[in-house]
């Protein structure tokens, strides 16, 4: 069975400061992954997502995640962060075709943004 | 890009009555859609995943008699949480995918909807 872990549940970073926000997986062939965000009460919004390629990945809002399989690793980066970045993160990996294109979630990780 | 709406954004209901709640895709057509609960600070877990014109697929241990699932057409899907109580208060979002190559997979997210059961 697939899992994903988000190790860090809180991160506080100052603004302005980088972040960088982990993910790890487990699944025995080459996944897709993904990262969202979740502002307060709201859905989730898609920041990126790797199916094949360049193993550095950029997405909207000025995110960027590495994808290495080495490490099973997705981890989300961004030099610079801004207030409006504070909300919950969460990876994802999907399975797709025979496995009905689901998605498995971490955890999730709440990035709290100091002024 | 692709929007998916839910309503209402929020119903709070007396426990033992049955609340419907609505997943559209407003700007494509959804083969599949997917609905998902999150309790509070916590991530989402798979419910159930819909396809149109046909049964609902439901993650193991949600029962498919409590939580209702339509899926009437390429645009709508509706979950009803029948007989609702206490313990159903959550967060509910729906998802919607278009396409069936992997390279649509991607899932579209609608806002969610707040059930307080009282």
């Amino acid at each position: 069975a697939q899992s994903v872990t988000q190790p860090d549940i809180h991160i506080t970073v100052s603004e302005g400061a980088s972040l960088e926000l982990r993910c790890n997986y487990s699944y025995g062939a080459t996944p897709y992954l993904f990262w969202y965000v979740q502002s307060p009460g709201q859905g989730l919004q898609l920041l990126l997502k790797y199916f094949s390629g360049d193993t550095l990945v950029q997405g909207i809002k000025g995110f960027e995640a590495e994808f290495k399989r080495s490490q099973s690793s997705f981890n989300l980066r961004k030099p610079s962060v801004h207030w409006s970045d504070a909300a919950e993160y969460f990876c994802a990996v999907g399975r797709f075709k025979a496995a009905g294109n689901k998605l498995t979630f971490g955890g999730g990780t709440r990035v709290l943004v100091k002024p | 890009g692709a929007v998916v709406s839910q309503h209402p954004s929020r119903v709070i209901c007396k426990s033992g009555t049955s609340v419907k709640i609505e997943c559209r895709s407003l700007d494509f057509q959804a083969t599949t859609m997917f609905w998902y609960r999150q309790f509070p600070k916590q991530s989402l877990m798979l419910m159930a995943t819909s396809n149109e014109g046909s049964k609902a697929t439901y993650e193991q241990g949600v029962e498919k008699d409590k939580f209702l699932i339509n899926h009437a057409s390429l645009t709508l899907s509706t979950l009803t949480v029948t007989s609702a109580h206490p313990e159903d208060s959550s967060f509910y979002i729906c998802s919607a995918r278009s396409g069936t190559s992997e390279w649509t997979a991607e899932q579209f997210f609608g806002p969610g909807t707040r059930l307080t059961v009282l």
